[in-house]
């Protein structure tokens, strides 16, 4: 399955609302979706599984919905420490595939 | 608390091979699948290989028949042995912990990430 991320680059403010859409090319299995952030130098943490289901220890600002083939991430006020990559996974069929990521920039 | 701890990476030269390792713990580490995730230089990140406990493999076709992926569960440390290497393999290479002992598993912890270059 690929996954198709967009858009490539946001640029927003903090406080402002980001919304990042993840597109698969057939139907993720039971949303089998996921979505990680990554920190420059840092590695990946989960945020959100189950397409809508937040982590342990994820802030409530950060949600997700969709289903089939397309997914959305939102983070509903972009705070300083939430400026990163973020990429969508699937996990339902294999290979497990990654979206191409989505990079939150300040504006 | 979970922690994973790459080690082993550096510089090879093309057709090479080279060992990782991933030392895990806060976990009861026979109980969830591990797997090898990588990322190359400004890349994003690409699925390498997993194991489940009970020593069934799993990779991905750019790497199959070329890297080896194995435990040892006395010692919490999962590894990932890699044969044959190209310049296309040159990556930072994390552990990460799948979410249960079987499909379907999403990533819940990661290593920090050891680099594996592979240049003349």
């Amino acid at each position: 399955i690929v996954l198709t991320q967009s858009p490539g680059t946001l640029s927003l403010s903090p406080g402002e609302r980001a919304t990042l859409s993840c597109r698969a090319s057939q139907s993720v299995s039971s949303n089998y979706l996921a979505w990680y952030q990554q920190k420059p130098g840092q590695a990946p943490r989960l945020l959100i599984y189950g397409a809508s289901s937040r982590a342990t220890g994820i802030p409530d600002r950060f949600s997700g919905s969709g289903s089939g083939t397309d997914f959305t991430l939102t983070i509903s006020r972009l705070e300083p420490e939430d400026f990163a990559v973020y990429y969508c996974q699937q996990y339902g069929s294999s290979p497990r595939t990654f979206g191409q990521g989505t990079k939150v920039e300040i504006k | 608390e979970v922690q994973l701890v790459e080690s082993g990476g550096g510089l090879v030269q093309p057709g090479g091979s080279l060992r990782i390792s991933c030392a895990a713990s806060g976990f009861t580490f026979t109980n969830y699948v591990m797997s090898w995730v990588r990322q190359a230089p400004g890349k994003g990140l690409e699925w390498v290989s997993a194991m489940s406990s009970g020593s069934s493999t799993y990779y991905a076709d750019s790497v199959k028949g070329r890297f080896t992926i194995s435990r040892d569960n006395s010692k919490n440390t999962l590894y990932l042995q890699m044969n044959s290497l190209r310049a296309e393999d040159t990556a930072v290479y994390y552990c990460a912990k799948a979410s249960g002992s079987s499909w379907p598993y999403y990533f819940d912890n990661w290593g920090q990430g050891t680099l594996v270059t592979v240049s003349s």
